[in-house]
């Protein structure tokens, strides 16, 4: 079955440490996005990319980081610099296409949480 | 900036009563519409967009948003709700000037009674 994965399902995030969550899909499309999800705040878009080995910021990139070294994986990292992480990050993907037309489709999410 | 405003954070209603989420943008350029629909710590789903054409849109669980330019507006609808219908849901544009970014409503929270 085509679709995306996104691991853990649960991060835990000591004081100081960078993490990462995995996002892997097999639907062959070529635009990836993280986005972060709050209560009350709907999604916030931390980056994005359209194709492999490049990405753009998106409105909440401060403290994260990303690469994009293959079509199918899109990892982010959370670093220190990131003050409040705690959150549910979901990764989604789209066909290329008329930009702004295509469906994005979402990963189950990871939710991260400070100790 | 463009935004997109869901006033209602929650809406409960009884089981197989009507519902109407609502939605508004604001944009000066012409927008692409959408519903998402999230279950409890799930991803989002795609229940319908409005790209052009008809300015009624269906989904196949019996959902539908009407596109109205002048009130910029995209508001869902469902004459009878079931108890699965349980979820929140969010609506997003994107624009037709050729980027990818989507902007997402802060979501309502549907909740059906038995």
């Amino acid at each position: 079955d085509g679709g995306i994965t996104q691991s853990p399902k649960y991060l835990f995030r000591k004081e100081g440490q960078n993490v990462t969550l995995s996002c892997e899909q097999n639907l062959n499309h070529d635009a990836m996005y993280w986005y972060r999800q709050d209560p009350g705040q709907g999604l916030r878009l931390i980056y994005y990319s359209q194709i492999v080995n490049d990405f753009q910021k998106g409105d909440i990139a401060e403290g994260y980081s990303v690469s994009r070294e293959k079509k199918e994986s899109f990892p982010l990292t959370v670093t220190s610099a990131q003050k409040n992480p705690t959150a549910f990050y979901l990764c989604a993907s789209s066909r290329p296409g008329l930009a702004g037309q295509e469906t994005q489709y979402f990963g189950p999410g990871t939710r991260l949480l400070v100790l | 900036a463009q935004s997109v405003t869901q006033l209602d954070s929650q809406v409960p209603v009884f089981e197989e009563a009507p519902v109407e989420l609502r939605c508004n943008y604001s944009s000066s350029v012409s927008v692409y519409l959408f519903w998402y629909v999230q279950y409890p710590n799930q991803g989002l789903q795609l229940l319908l967009k409005y790209l052009s054409g008809s300015t009624l849109v269906e989904s196949i669980n019996g959902f539908e948003a009407e596109f109205n330019k002048s009130q910029t507006s995209f508001h869902l609808r469902k004459p009878s709700v079931h108890i699965s219908d349980t979820a929140e849901y969010f609506c997003a544009v994107t624009y037709t000037s050729g980027t990818y970014k989507y902007i997402f409503g802060t979501g309502t929270r549907l909740k059906v009674l038995a």
